[in-house]
């Protein structure tokens, strides 16, 4: 299986300040067709996950443009630009490469 | 607008057995690639089941492989998990997901399974 591994596990932030998140795989998640299949997803408190990125540096739909994505071979990152209120959650990145799919343990994200 | 609905979750003994089910609505459900992910309250996700577009590709991880079947209804928009022999270290809360690991990833809200005694 592909172990997942995110940092920091919390990351207090102060609105108007960027964030980053960092992610690590024990293999690489690129797939043939060229593609990192590594995907970012924010659960908001009492809420499902929602897809932020997808396949590495991608923005989902309906996604602030001050999130981006980023990253090779098994290094990968989640930034935010300028963090607002809304944002806090927790953020997760998930390899699709190949089954079973693996989680990171999660970024909880606070506002200081 | 798209909507994914659980169902069937509940509290059950070990050993026993329960079917979730997963209404489909606001998209074309035979296109898309199904799955099932879970989370303990308060913890990660783990991802337990997937299916394909016509059900002939089907996988999953290991802890419920041979105890899990995962299967669709491409007619009636539905997405199921039967599941049997249950554990207490099965209890979570239990998502469909729509085309996990692809972009128009979507989930619903989920269902709760207790396996307690």
């Amino acid at each position: 299986d592909i172990v997942v591994t995110q940092s920091p596990l919390s990351l207090p932030v102060t609105p108007g300040e960027p964030a980053s998140i960092s992610c690590r795989t024990s293999q690489s998640p690129l797939h043939r067709n060229g593609n990192n299949f590594l995907d970012w997803y924010l659960q908001k408190p009492g809420q499902s996950p929602q897809l932020l990125i997808y396949l590495g540096s991608n923005r989902a739909s309906g996604v602030p443009d001050r999130f981006s994505g980023s990253g090779s071979g098994t290094d990968f990152t989640l930034k935010i630009s300028r963090v607002e209120a809304e944002d806090v959650g927790v953020y997760y990145c998930m390899q699709g490469l190949q089954t079973p799919y693996t989680f990171g343990q999660g970024t909880k994200l606070e506002i200081k | 607008e798209v909507h994914l609905v659980e169902s069937g979750g509940g509290l059950v003994q070990p050993g026993g057995s329960l079917r979730l089910s997963c209404a489909a609505s606001g998209f074309t459900f035979s296109t898309y690639w199904m799955h099932w992910v879970r989370q303990v309250p308060g913890k990660g996700l783990v991802w337990v089941a997937r299916t394909n577009e016509d059900g002939t590709t089907i996988n999953y991880a290991d802890s419920v492989k041979g105890r899990f079947t995962i299967y669709r209804d491409n007619a009636e928009n539905t997405l199921y998990l039967q599941m049997m022999s249950l554990r207490a270290e099965d209890t979570a809360l239990y998502y469909c997901v729509r085309d996990l690991a692809g972009k128009d990833s979507y989930w619903g809200q989920g269902s709760l399974v207790t396996v307690s005694s």
